[in-house]
């Protein structure tokens, strides 16, 4: 079964550094989206994606947070200057259309900011 | 966003079935149900949706209340590797699904 693949699974990076978590959606999928979990919290939507431009983001997801889909099959979100806070689980996922379709997550990227 | 209410944790016999309920109060008229899970160490996985009417898949069923408030998961039988955060939630699309903080469902020998 094709599924969402993640790397790197885990990232160290100093506070003010940049950070992109790289995410390869299923081949077949138009929408893209990234959500985060920080330890012991709940899974929080960040970002969703489509036709090459952000459909919707929350309040999480400011200046310092971009996406891109650099090619035909990557999907990547960069963090410019990363925070202590930014530390968390960064899950990527893709769905085959917007109703109703299910949400294929990957096993997501540990980021720790030091 | 979607306003669920779910209880902190359940526990279950392994072989046994097990329901979980959910409150969806802020449900609208086209929004969808889903449930999704969470395996430790891993990313949410989804279960199963539906909008009216009960619905089964090789995982689990859904059971969903008459008004919609309320939806149930059914694990037939339970087992080991059904241990994990069950989510339940409701959009209208896909793209802001959002999560509680869900079950903790245990499940013994």
């Amino acid at each position: 079964e094709p599924e969402v693949t993640q790397t790197p699974s885990h990232q160290v990076t100093q506070m003010g550094q940049e950070v992109i978590l790289r995410c390869v959606p299923i081949s077949n999928h138009l929408y893209f989206y990234w959500y985060r979990q920080i330890l012991g919290q709940k899974v929080e939507f960040l970002v969703s994606f489509y036709n090459n431009e952000i459909s919707e983001k929350s309040e999480i997801f400011d200046d310092q947070f971009s996406v891109e889909r650099p090619d035909g099959s990557n999907f990547t979100l960069k963090i410019r200057s990363t925070k202590l806070e930014d530390s968390a689980m960064y899950f990527c996922a893709s769905s085959g259309s917007v109703y109703n379709s299910p949400l294929h997550f990957g096993n997501g990227t540990r980021l720790t900011v030091t | 966003d979607a306003k669920t209410t779910q209880p902190n944790s359940m526990e279950s016999n392994e072989e046994e079935p097990v329901h979980l309920p959910c409150n969806h109060s802020t449900i609208s008229g086209t929004d969808y149900i889903h449930w999704y899970r969470q395996l430790p160490s891993q990313g949410p996985e989804y279960v199963i949706h539906g909008l009216t009417s009960n619905v089964n898949n090789r995982m689990a069923s859904l059971a969903i209340a008459e008004d919609r408030k309320s939806s149930t998961l059914i694990l037939h039988r339970a087992t080991l590797r059904d241990a994990a955060v069950y989510y339940c939630s409701h959009t209208g699309t896909a793209s802001k699904l959002t999560f509680g903080t869900g079950t903790r469902l245990q499940v013994t020998l």
